[in-house]
């Protein structure tokens, strides 16, 4: 089975422009969560998605948004962004659902690395 | 609101034993988790503690007691690979809080 994988890796933007970054969960994992992990600290919680949906989401402005896609896939928008945004963004995805003991641990992509100028 | 607090830095030589503290202040949880991270990489998960008590997963382990607030990880027979961050995160439903990491050295 293959494991949560990130595009793109590394990316580079200016004040003010628009990033979106993608997610292709594990097989088998039909919740994907988006965390915001700056250098030396430990990731923030931004949004999940379950079956397509927004079902959590943490103290992040409305111009921090997302989509879940029918294959589970996801991606996270931020626009107007700002030097603060820059961070590494982990995707990860977890078992089937609250009864699912597996929905207890996540599993991790390597992440996109943003750098705002 | 959820807090955890962990020493932001420990370190060890090869071989020994140590022991990284987890204290949170939260409203109430599933249960607390421990995540490594190696530089660059991605958080790889350790354990989870769903009750209170002692988990134990080969050289790893983990403790968690609701009552004082407080769990922490044991990493035994340390080897210079353990050298990395260790977050605890506490969860409700799946929205994970982690804390700020604490960053172990392992030496020769």
């Amino acid at each position: 089975e293959t494991g949560v994988t990130q595009s793109p890796t590394h990316l580079i933007k200016t004040r003010g422009q628009q990033v979106t970054l993608r997610c292709s969960s594990q097989s088998g994992h039909n919740t994907v969560s988006w965390y915001q992990q700056a250098l030396g600290q430990g990731p923030q919680f931004i949004f999940q998605y379950y079956r397509e949906e927004e079902n959590g989401r943490g103290n992040f402005p409305p111009r921090f948004s997302g989509l879940q896609f029918p294959n589970y896939s996801s991606e996270l928008n931020v626009n107007a962004l700002e030097l603060d945004d820059s961070a590494l963004y982990l995707c990860a995805s977890a078992g089937s659902g609250p009864e699912d003991s597996g929905a207890n641990v996540l599993t991790f992509g390597a992440g996109s690395r943003l750098t705002v100028l | 609101g959820q807090s955890l607090e962990q020493p932001s830095e420990v370190t060890a030589v090869e071989g020994a034993i140590v022991q990284i503290n987890c204290t949170y202040q939260t409203s109430g949880f599933y249960g607390l988790s421990w995540y490594q991270q190696h530089d660059g990489g991605a958080p790889t998960f350790l354990s989870y503690n769903a009750l209170d008590g002692l988990e134990e997963t080969g050289r790893f382990s983990s403790f968690l007691s609701r009552s004082d607030s407080y769990g922490y990880l044991l990493l035994q027979e340390l080897q210079m690979k353990d050298s990395a961050s260790y977050f605890c995160a506490v969860n409700r439903d799946q929205n994970f809080v982690f804390g700020p990491g604490t960053r172990l050295s392992v030496l020769p």
